[in-house]
């Protein structure tokens, strides 16, 4: 079976700080890894997938699957950025893909 | 243009109730999806909609839980007989042709049982 593990809850910084939330997982098959984020009072939305290769926002995620790992990562961090930040892995079907998210890990960004 | 929208966006039911939520995807997507987001939880997966077609239920916790989409556009989620560990974060998403890719979430029901 699929795993994601995010194993901070809460991530503190200070503004200019390097970030890095942690992603492992488990999964038989070929990888296809997300980075959804919930900033207060809005909805999920899609932050980066690892296929893009895009840096949005100042953030990066490099797939490792030697390690099974996602991580997430800005080299400094903003105010704006503190929000919750889920991990999520997409497990193909029979002509349909759905999605394991982990627990989530809280940014805090402090001026 | 309109996004994924939910509604109510608040319920609450008596314990033993039924409730009725609903989903209103973006105009053309094909795939579907429910989620259920306990408090500290990540969104977990209930079930997903291909058009009419529900194929894929395997997340739904109990057969109290059911879920339609009949004319492969609106959704309802329907949850018999309420119970505590019911209360949580409805979500539903939805999605273009295709496998895989970007699912567009609503902002979500938040069930509380009493």
């Amino acid at each position: 079976a699929q795993r994601v593990t995010q194993p901070e809850k809460l991530l503190s910084v200070f503004k200019g700080a390097p970030v890095e939330l942690k992603c492992n997982y488990s999964y038989s098959g070929s990888p296809e890894l997300f980075w959804y984020v919930q900033y207060s009072r809005q909805r999920l939305q899609l932050l980066l997938r690892h296929i893009s290769r895009e840096s949005i926002k100042g953030f990066t995620a490099d797939l490792n699957k030697g390690e099974t790992s996602f991580h997430l990562k800005k080299p400094f961090a903003q105010e704006e950025d503190s929000a919750m930040y889920y991990c999520a892995l997409e497990r193909l079907n029979s002509g349909y893909s759905t999605l394991t998210f982990g627990k989530g890990t809280m940014l805090l960004v402090s001026p | 243009g309109a996004g994924v929208s939910q509604s109510p966006r608040y319920k609450v039911a008596k314990r033993g109730q039924d409730v009725a939520l609903r989903c209103d995807p973006i105009s053309g997507h094909v795939s579907l999806f429910w989620y259920q987001q306990a408090l500290g939880q990540g969104p977990e997966f209930l079930t997903y909609f291909q058009n009419e077609a529900q194929l894929d239920k395997s997340g739904l916790p109990s057969d109290r839980f059911f879920a339609e989409r009949p004319e492969g556009s609106v959704s309802t989620l329907k949850i018999q007989r309420t119970q505590q560990e019911d209360s949580a974060v409805y979500l539903c998403a939805s999605k273009g042709k295709g496998v895989g890719g970007e699912q567009f979430f609503g902002p979500g029901t938040r069930l509380t049982v009493l």
